[in-house]
């Protein structure tokens, strides 16, 4: 199993640009999410799903959009890039809540430098 | 508001000395809480969750609600403990909150 995938690893956008970070998992986990780190102040949740067809918003939303049309997908979409949206992003997963409260799957992140 | 308390953010010790990471939260319910660790160039992965109340690699963490307090200790640190601590708990229907860590240097 390759766990959880995100793509790209790295990418440069210049402000304003739009992107999508990709999210993939295959251990048939129901929920998936999405942090952001910034040095110094830990991880922030931007958007969260408890299952296809259901989003709901995090800490830190503005600037991002998301979308769950299947389980194991969870793209993270960046309308206008703004500088304050450089950051290491990471995709997470987890089988229930419920079930494994707390035990996250992580990716290996996207580095995003806005310029 | 849940919060989560790191105090902090860098912690020095030498190879073979005892290690406390702190955390103090703030959480509506009675929440689970967890330590999970990211060493250099690897993936956030769970330590331990208290429920379990088990060891791994050497770190224990015990749960005081009177303090709402779930400190991470391990009695002698090792160069490969070096890495990035968060501590979050975990209750009710929302998701996890992360501190905002401690970076563990152990000085050989």
């Amino acid at each position: 199993n390759a766990g959880v995938t995100q793509t790209p690893k790295f990418r440069i956008l210049k402000i304003g640009q739009s992107m999508t970070l990709q999210c993939a998992q295959d251990m048939n986990h129901n929920y998936m999410y999405w942090y952001r780190q910034d040095p110094g102040m830990g991880l922030k949740l931007i958007y969260y799903s408890v299952g296809a067809g259901i989003t709901d918003k995090g800490e830190v939303p503005n600037g991002y959009n998301v979308s769950r049309s299947t389980t194991e997908d969870f793209p993270l979409r960046l309308e206008l890039a703004a500088p304050s949206q450089t950051s290491v992003y990471f995709c997470a997963s987890s089988y229930t809540r419920e079930a494994g409260v707390g035990k996250l799957f992580f990716g290996s992140g996207t580095q995003l430098s806005v310029l | 508001a849940q919060r989560v308390t790191q105090p902090e953010k860098l912690l020095s010790v030498f190879k073979g000395a005892p290690v406390e990471l702190k955390c103090n939260y703030s959480y509506s319910g009675s929440p689970e809480l967890f330590w999970y660790v990211q060493y250099s160039r690897q993936r956030l992965q769970l330590l331990l969750r208290h429920i379990s109340r088990e060891s791994i690699k050497g770190f224990t963490a015990d749960l005081n609600k009177g303090e709402t307090s779930f400190h991470l200790k391990k009695p002698f640190a090792q160069e490969e403990d070096s890495a990035m601590y968060y501590c979050a708990p975990a209750g009710g229907n929302t998701p996890l909150v992360f501190g905002k860590g401690t970076r563990l240097s152990v000085i050989a």
